[in-house]
């Protein structure tokens, strides 16, 4: 069965500052990993996501992550944060196959202070 | 292309009612998941549909049920409500089921039990 781990529920950056938002998986085979971000009363946005093309992935808004199967980790980073940025995070995994299930982390908020 | 779109926005309920939340997917996506979001509990995987049929349900109880029309529409249905179901009702919607598709989310459907 799969899992992930986000540490911390709240993380609170100045405007400009590096933004890490930490995301560890448990997956008994090679997973697909995804970075959603949920602004108040929305649904859920994809930010980017794994699927083995490339550790180093991209995603929209300035965010990018980096799959390191040794650590078991998907951390999600940005140079420099923006007020904009305020949110929650939500890093969430799906095994190979034909099951679209996705699960959760409990999710990350993050402040951005000016 | 318009998003998934979800009927109606906000509900309320008393105990013991039943209710049913509505989903449109993507142009196209023919694949369609919910999930119900919580404070306590996180985000949760209730059914995927596809084609008609649940291809794969969550851990909740035989009062969530599900269906989905051929045209892609989804319903998802609470009988008996309790008061801890309250929530949001996220439901997502892919091209297809599978691991590595993307799934794109809808803003929910807030509902209040009292």
């Amino acid at each position: 069965a799969q899992s992930v781990t986000q540490l911390g529920s709240h993380v609170s950056v100045s405007e400009g500052a590096l933004v890490l938002l930490r995301c560890n998986y448990s997956s008994s085979v090679p997973p697909y990993l995804f970075w959603y971000v949920q602004y108040p009363n929305q649904g859920l946005q994809l930010l980017l996501k794994y699927t083995s093309a490339a550790t180093l992935v991209k995603g929209i808004n300035g965010f990018e992550a980096e799959f390191k199967k040794s650590e078991t980790s998907f951390h999600l980073t940005k140079p420099s944060a923006h007020m904009s940025d305020a949110a929650e995070y939500f890093c969430a995994v799906s095994a190979t196959g034909a099951n679209s299930k996705l699960t959760f982390g409990k999710g990350i908020t993050l402040s951005v202070r000016p | 292309k318009a998003g998934v779109t979800q009927t109606p926005r906000y509900l309320i309920k008393t105990r013991g009612q039943q209710v049913t939340l509505s989903c449109s997917p993507i142009s196209g996506h023919r694949s369609v998941s919910w999930y119900q979001q919580t404070p306590g509990q996180g985000l949760q995987f209730l059914f995927e549909y596809f084609s008609e049929t649940q291809r794969n349900k969550g851990n909740f109880p035989g009062r969530f049920s599900g269906r989905q029309f051929s045209n892609s529409r989804s319903e998802m249905n609470v009988s008996t409500l309790e008061l801890g179901d309250s929530a949001l009702y996220l439901c997502a919607s892919s091209p297809e089921p599978g691991s590595g598709e993307t799934q794109y989310f809808g803003p929910g459907t807030r509902l209040l039990v009292l």
